[in-house]
């Protein structure tokens, strides 16, 4: 069964420390990752998704497809980045991709 | 610039009675979803929609149904509202053409309780 992983709902940091949010995921096909961030009294909101190859805000995600996962990394963080990060895996044929979502990760940067 | 609109920030109903949020976007997407937000489960999709009265269930349909009459509008209705139904629903919007990798839009959520 598709499914996305992310195994720590808190993590803590201090300013300035490397953070690296996990996920994990199973998957049939050829997958298609995203990671969403839900920053405090905000909406949801596209962070980056792996296809783009991108760095959004300091952070990236590579794709390992041989660990299965698609890890969000920044090397300092800052407090602004303290928020809700949702990874999600695109799922179903042409036309109809939907999201599955992992259960979230709070991201809570120490000053 | 907002998007998605969803028609209440929170809302209050009693067991038993038939709640109906609303959902309006205005990028002309074929894509909509309703989730389901709660705390340590993450978002769990209940419905979505591809297309103008076109529907299918998601992973927790139980309790709900969705209309779609417009394509700008998707409806989410709680046929008898429970007290488990007391959770953060968001909907979201996305574009089907080239969609793999497309972005999905959400709306500011509604906060429903039901006592």
């Amino acid at each position: 069964a598709q499914r996305v992983t992310q195994p720590e709902k808190l993590l803590s940091v201090f300013k300035g420390a490397p953070v690296e949010l996990k996920c994990n995921y199973s998957y049939s096909g050829s997958p298609e990752l995203f990671w969403y961030v839900q920053y405090s009294r905000q909406r949801l909101q596209l962070l980056l998704r792996h296809i783009s190859r991108e760095s959004i805000k300091g952070f990236t995600a590579d794709l390992n497809k041989g660990e299965t996962s698609f890890h969000l990394k920044k090397p300092f963080a800052q407090e602004e980045d303290s928020a809700m990060y949702y990874c999600a895996l695109n799922e179903g044929p042409s036309g109809t991709y939907k999201y599955i979502f992992g259960t979230g990760t709070r991201l809570k940067v120490l000053a | 610039d907002v998007k998605v609109t969803q028609s209440s920030r929170y809302l209050v109903k009693r067991t038993g009675e038939k709640v109906f949020l609303e959902c309006v976007q205005d990028m002309d997407h074929e894509n909509m979803f309703w989730y389901r937000q709660d705390p340590g489960l993450g978002l769990r999709l209940i419905y979505f929609s591809y297309d103008v009265k076109m529907k299918e269930k998601g992973d927790i349909p139980e309790g709900y149904s969705v209309s779609r009459e417009k394509k700008e509008r998707f409806s989410l209705i709680l046929e008898s509202a429970s007290t488990n139904q007391t959770s953060m629903y968001l909907c979201a919007s996305r574009r089907r053409q080239g969609a793999l990798d497309a972005e999905a839009f959400f709306g500011q959520g509604t906060r429903l309780t039901v006592v």
